[in-house]
Order: structure tokens, then C-alpha cells, then sequence
């Protein structure tokens, strides 16, 4: 059962351009929605991340929008440079403050950024 | 500050043998996580450690243990190495409860 599901698969944008991922979760009991960038032979650094007490945050070029009604939350990265080329995962986690704490990541988008 | 290391960052194997993969959380983090990724799989959640106790286990089988000694350092370990084991290893650290994961760059097992 895949609890979090992320799309695009891969997504080719133009350097200036907005790049938007997509996730959407099912299990209501998760209190924790961070963004991890991963570059190739590199471990996944995380980004941004967003509790579901706040429905928008934002931290320079990169903003996460959340949705918890509809259960999406989603990635925008303003002025994609080619920098940003890289594998993006999205991950939720319940209970990220004591025990039981586990990330459950999508499959990942592999972002291109054309120069 | 140093970030999380793993060791070996590369290994292969052959399918029955078993395999110790180290991990060396940052400086003063008591909580360590392994995670399998995998093209086909994405990131799987293995198991978290803190001040040497499993406190989570993900869904893999029991050829798959760790430990975690005083110094926070953990070990992972896999018996019965089976073809679908090779992937890369993650291994995560975080001080506590509430605080940020960073992960190591991983170990790269190839299983023949």
C-alpha cells in the first residue's frame, strides 16, 4: 500500500521557470509533510517541510502549499535554475515528536532544469 | 560539523553471503535510522534506533537487523544476502525527538 503518492514521475522545466510536484497522502494520522532534494551519489538533503497546522510556507525560492481537507500538499520552486536539477522526494511521518517515527516517502520527480 | 558517514560507501556481494554496514550519526545525535532505496521500491523505512534501543521497525524481513552501540554509531546488518538486497543503504541521524533527519551519503550494495 503506498501512502504517499507523487507525480509528476519526472518533469523538465526552463531555467526561470516554476516547478510544481504534487503528493498526496492517506493516512490522517500524519503530522509531519518535509521535502527532501537528493543529487546524484548524494543522500537526501532535506528542503522544507510543513505541519499541517499551516496550509502555505515559504523559505526563498521554495514554497509548500497544503491542502489538508483534500489531503495534497505540493512543491513550488520559483526561478528553477539548473542548480536545482535534481531528484525531489516528498515524505510524511506521524508522530515526529517522541517515538513511532518513521518517514514514509513518494517515489520521487527527477527535475530537469533547462538552461 | 561533520555529517553523517557510512562505510563501506561501495560493496558487493554474492547472493548467501551476509553483509555489516556502519553508520556514524552527527555529533551529540542519540537517534539513527536506516532506510533502503531502490528504483523500483523508492525509500523504505528499515528501522530506528535511539540510545541503543530499536523503538521502530519497518516492514523487511528478519534477515535485516541493526543495533546501536553507547556512542551512537549503528550497524546494520543483512543475512542471507538475496539478489532484490542490493539497493543503496541510507543511514539518517537526528538529535531527538522533533528535530531535523540529515541523511548519510549511503552504502551502495550490489548483491550477484
Amino acid at each position: 500500500q503506498q501512502q504517499v503518492k507523487q507525480s509528476p514521475q519526472s518533469l523538465i522545466v526552463q531555467k526561470g521557470g516554476i516547478s510544481i510536484i504534487n503528493c498526496a497522502y492517506e493516512n490522517t494520522a500524519f503530522d509531519y509533510f518535509p521535502w527532501y532534494q537528493q543529487f546524484p551519489g548524494k543522500g537526501p538533503a532535506l528542503l522544507i517541510a510543513i505541519r499541517p497546522d499551516v496550509s502555505e510556507k515559504k523559505e526563498g525560492r521554495f514554497t509548500i502549499s497544503f491542502n489538508k481537507s483534500a489531503k495534497q500538499f505540493s512543491l513550488h520552486i520559483m526561478d528553477s535554475q539548473p542548480g536545482d536539477s535534481a531528484t525531489y522526494f516528498c515524505a510524511a511521518s506521524k508522530g515526529s515528536g517522541g517515538s513511532n517515527y518513521k518517514l514514509t516517502f513518494g517515489k520521487g520527480t527527477l527535475l530537469t532544469v533547462n538552461p | 560539523k561533520a555529517g553523517v558517514t557510512q562505510t563501506p560507501r561501495y560493496l558487493i556481494k554474492t547472493r548467501g553471503q551476509q553483509v555489516t554496514l556502519s553508520c556514524s550519526p552527527i555529533s551529540g545525535h542519540r537517534s539513527v535510522s536506516w532506510y533502503q532505496q531502490t528504483p523500483g521500491q523508492g525509500l523504505q523505512f528499515l528501522f530506528e534506533y535511539f540510545s541503543e534501543t530499536q523503538r521502530n521497525k519497518g516492514n523487511f524481513p528478519g534477515r535485516f537487523s541493526g543495533r546501536q552501540f553507547s556512542n551512537s554509531r549503528s550497524e546494520m546488518n543483512v543475512s542471507t544476502l538475496e539478489l532484490g538486497d542490493s539497493a543503496l543503504y541510507l543511514c539518517a541521524s537526528r538529535r531527538g525527538a522533533g528535530e531535523t533527519q540529515y541523511f548519510g551519503p549511503g552504502t551502495r550494495l550490489l548483491v550477484l
